[in-house]
């Protein structure tokens, strides 16, 4: 079952603007990560928020994380053709004492020069 | 520095052929992991390897068999194809369970006809 629930489905903007994803999700968890896929090949991680967190930075992407909303979002500045890719927020709670990620279904991204 | 390897990339089987999709990894890591990414479904977990020795079932593990090999390798085998197991197929890796990033590899794209 679908824990991590990514809204849009599909984004469309163009370079040099702002692209947000947002990620919710149901049960408590231990931290929330955020990959992207570019098409064709396997996904690749971007960031590890993890539950006393608030937000994190990489570069141009920024994470918030809001528990008691049980949502998190990826920002994305001044982004470039490049960052065409799908996104996808995984949820990471603990069963039985381990830890196992559960993914949306993803944000298609699609960024026009 | 290869990261994680799967084997075949692509494979058309007939209902009710087998076969065993392979994957490895030269990162160390303890844990290992089989998704299956269908359209519109995101990824799914079909069986993890929390470490050297033990397997355990995820989301949708029926039709599928797993082995952890050794350290490196965790192979994945269909028994008997169905149509319903078209899917591609990614291998994943890290260091300890959910609580740091999935490695993750190029997929195998399985066709079932």
């Amino acid at each position: 079952s679908q824990q991590g629930e990514e809204d849009p489905q599909a984004l469309s903007i163009q370079e040099g603007e702002n692209a947000t994803m947002n990620c919710s999700y149901k049960t408590s968890i231990n931290n929330l990560q955020w990959y992207r896929q570019n098409s064709g090949r396997g996904l690749v991680h971007l960031i590890l928020i993890r539950s006393n967190e608030r937000e994190k930075h990489s570069g141009r992407l920024r994470v918030t994380l809001d528990t008691s909303k049980k949502s998190s979002s990826l920002l994305i500045t001044a982004s470039r053709a490049a960052d065409t890719a799908s996104y996808f927020c995984a949820t990471v709670t603990s069963n039985s004492g381990y830890s196992t990620l559960t993914f949306g279904k993803g944000t298609m991204l699609l960024v026009s020069p | 520095n290869a990261g994680v390897t799967q084997t075949p990339k692509f494979q058309v089987l007939k209902t009710g052929q087998s076969m065993t999709l392979q994957c490895a990894q030269d990162m160390n890591h303890n844990s290992m992991y089989w998704y299956r990414q269908d359209p519109g479904m995101g990824l799914r977990l079909i069986y993890y390897s929390a470490s050297e020795g033990t397997t355990d079932k995820g989301e949708v593990p029926n039709g599928y068999n797993v082995s952890r090999l050794n350290k490196r390798e965790f192979s994945l085998r269909l028994e008997s194809a169905a149509p319903s197991q078209t899917s591609v197929y990614f291998c994943a890796s890290s260091v300890q369970g959910g609580n740091s990033p999935l490695h993750f590899g190029n997929g195998t794209r399985l066709t079932v006809t």
